[in-house]
């Protein structure tokens, strides 16, 4: 079935580094969200990407839909130890499917 | 404005009980989809309710199933509790069938001994 993975699985960076996280599909997505889990908490809705080629900032973070909507990414400029958690992608097929995640930690 | 409650928070059940977990979505929200996630995994969908009915269905055995109440609140039980079934049980709301944007609870731990 289809899968949708992320990389890496896990990054710890220096406070003030920049981050990137990429989630890959075998087969085109109809569109994708992403989600933050911090630790010992639930996910939290950050953003959902729909168009092709599709790019949007929230301050710090910004998320890109591939072209060929396969692939998506969440960078982080300059982190902060508030950015510790694990960061999801979904897959919207009226079910969400998440991808692997890609766990954080910022060290100060 | 109240978001997604679950209850209990912990739990600890033998092999072969039941359990029953709880769901009140966020204020507003019609849809209620419960996800079980393991230590160090992502979410798994196991299914979605909306207007009182299943509508749609991950991977899991027959063992798992649910309801939804008219005020939208929704239950998850699970029989025949085996050792696999410990996890983070979570339910997240949205407005309208599909897998909108979704507002997860808490979460419920549960332990199989």
């Amino acid at each position: 079935g289809q899968q949708v993975m992320q990389i890496p699985q896990y990054q710890h960076v220096q406070e003030g580094e920049d981050f990137t996280t990429y989630c890959n599909s075998s087969t085109t997505l109809s569109n994708i969200q992403w989600y933050k889990q911090r630790p010992g908490g639930h996910p939290v809705f950050l953003i959902q990407l729909v168009k092709s080629g599709e790019v949007k900032k929230q301050k710090r973070l910004t998320f890109q839909f591939g072209e060929a909507k396969k692939n998506s990414s969440l960078h982080i400029t300059a982190t902060q130890t508030t950015d510790v958690g694990t960061y999801f992608c979904g897959w919207n097929t009226d079910k969400l499917i998440f991808g692997t995640g890609t766990r954080l930690q910022v060290f100060p | 404005d109240a978001g997604v409650t679950q209850s209990p928070t912990h739990l600890i059940k033998t092999r072969g009980q039941q359990v029953t977990l709880r769901c009140s979505p966020k204020s507003g929200h019609d849809t209620v989809s419960w996800y079980q996630q393991a230590l160090g995994q992502g979410p798994q969908f196991i299914f979605q309710y909306y207007e009182e009915e299943e509508r749609q269905r991950g991977n899991f055995p027959d063992r798992f199933s649910g309801h939804q109440f008219p005020n939208y609140s929704s239950e998850l039980n699970v029989n025949a509790l085996l050792l696999g079934d410990s996890a983070l049980y979570l339910c997240a709301s949205s407005l309208g069938q599909g897998a909108n944007e979704q507002y997860f609870g808490p979460g419920t731990r549960l332990t199989v001994t």
